[in-house]
């Protein structure tokens, strides 16, 4: 069965410094890969997402990530964090053309110091 | 609205008690998707609807959860005889059509507190 890990529940960083959070998945197939947003009393929101073209998407916000394949990985970055960054960021994995719903991660909360 | 609402934005209960949680999808969106986050826990799936399919129940962790949805339009997730371990933020979703090529749309969850 496929699955997601993100490795830190909270990454805490500078206001301008780098964003990274790590995502792993496991799949047998190949994936879609997914990160999401969730602002504080809000739903999630697609940042961006992995379909199996360029290895390297660009997402809203200034985000990016790359999918890995050697690492199975499809870990989010961001050159120079934001305030309004703050958020929780969930990776989630689909590994079927079907109708399965995305499996999530456990959510990294990215806290942002001025 | 645009988007998809829930209703309540809260709801404290008595444990034993039942609850219903209403999702009004997008317009249009024959997919409607309920995952359950519990406090350090990613989303948990419990039910997926598609049209007029058999809903995809296989995430609903007792025989005391059940969901409904009348054609593609509201759906709602009952609690019978909640549990303590039932306090979470229900989120639903919606996508215009099934599969993983359609993102999904989620509203702003249901906390649900069981005292």
């Amino acid at each position: 069965a496929q699955s997601v890990t993100q490795l830190g529940s909270h990454v805490s960083v500078s206001e301008g410094a780098l964003v990274l959070l790590r995502c792993n998945y496991s799949s047998s197939v190949p994936p879609y890969l997914f990160w999401y947003v969730q602002y504080p009393n809000q739903g999630l929101q697609l940042l961006l997402k992995y379909t199996s073209a360029a290895t390297l998407v660009k997402g809203i916000n200034g985000f990016e990530a790359e999918f890995k394949k050697s690492e199975t990985s499809f870990h989010l970055t961001k050159p120079s964090a934001h305030m309004s960054d703050a958020a929780e960021y969930f990776c989630a994995v689909s590994v079927s053309s079907g109708n399965t719903p995305l499996v999530f991660g456990k959510g990294t909360r990215l806290s942002v110091i001025a | 609205g645009a988007g998809v609402s829930q209703s309540p934005s809260n709801k404290v209960t008595e444990k034993g008690k039942d609850v219903e949680l209403r999702c009004d999808p997008i317009s249009g969106h024959t997919a409607l998707y309920w995952y359950r986050q519990r406090l350090g826990q990613g989303l948990e799936f419990l039910i997926y609807f598609q049209g007029n399919s058999a809903p995809d129940k296989s995430g609903l962790p007792s025989d005391r959860f059940s969901a409904e949805r009348t054609g593609e339009s509201v759906s709602t997730l009952t609690i019978q005889r909640t549990q303590q371990e039932d306090s979470a933020v229900y989120l639903c979703a919606s996508s215009w059509a099934p599969g993983r090529n359609s993102p999904l749309h989620f509203g702003n969850g249901t906390r649900l507190t069981v005292t």
